[in-house]
């Protein structure tokens, strides 16, 4: 089942601006990860964040987290064109973490940079 | 590239048939993680390997779906008895620790 749910399901935007995309989920965490996925391409880690952090910046990518409200959101600043992807947040397994589990992902957001 | 290999990339097959993927994975990663996704849909977690051992299946993995990683290495995944509710991308990653390398997917039609 999926845990996360990412908030805009779709979101359009202009070349140059930025987006910005949230993820909600269910059970404590180790920690969260989002990925990119492009039409019909296997997905891309983008950025992890532990559960002990509460923003983390990669390159043009901002990520926040609050356990407290089990959110998340990443923000992509001066989008290109070539950022137009599907981008899913997951989650580890929390407690039991190890791996095991494998990640649980959400039902993504689907990114369209207009140029 | 992320360095992890799918193959074949593409199957069709007929409703009852078997199939087989495989998945080869970063060398030094000891695991490996399978995943379903259908369209519109995040991946969602069938099984994960550390090294050879298979250490967790999802209720999603049937008795029709069996996989192995013999010697740690590449992995396969083999289906039974297809059905139609098999169609979907199925993706292999792997991984040192906490990050998931995936590779391209197999996506599966089944007629």
């Amino acid at each position: 089942s999926q845990q996360g749910e990412e908030d805009p399901q779709a979101l359009s935007i202009q070349e140059g601006e930025n987006a910005t995309m949230n993820c909600s989920y269910k059970t404590s965490i180790n920690n969260l990860q989002w990925y990119r996925q492009n039409s019909g391409r296997g997905l891309v880690h983008l950025i992890l964040i532990r559960s002990n952090e509460r923003e983390k910046h990669s390159g043009r990518l901002r990520v926040t987290l609050d356990t407290s409200k089990k959110s998340s959101s990443l923000l992509i600043t001066a989008s290109r064109a070539a950022d137009t992807a599907s981008y899913f947040c997951a989650t580890d397994g929390g407690v039991s973490g190890g791996g095991a589990d494998g990640l649980t992902f959400g039902k993504g957001t689907h990114l369209i940079i207009q140029p | 590239d992320t360095g992890v290999s799918q193959d074949p990339r593409h199957k069709i097959t007929k409703r009852g048939q078997n199939v087989t993927f495989r998945c080869d994975p970063i060398s030094e990663h000891n695991r490996l993680y399978w995943y379903r996704q259908t369209l519109g849909q995040g991946p969602e977690f069938l099984t994960y390997f550390q090294n050879e051992a298979q250490l967790e299946k999802s209720r999603l993995l049937s008795d029709r779906f069996s996989a192995e990683r013999p010697k740690g290495s590449f992995s396969t995944l083999e289906i039974q008895r297809t059905e139609q509710g098999d169609s979907a991308m199925y993706l292999c990653a792997s991984s040192p620790a906490e990050t998931q390398y995936f590779g391209p997917g197999t996506r599966l039609l089944v007629l």
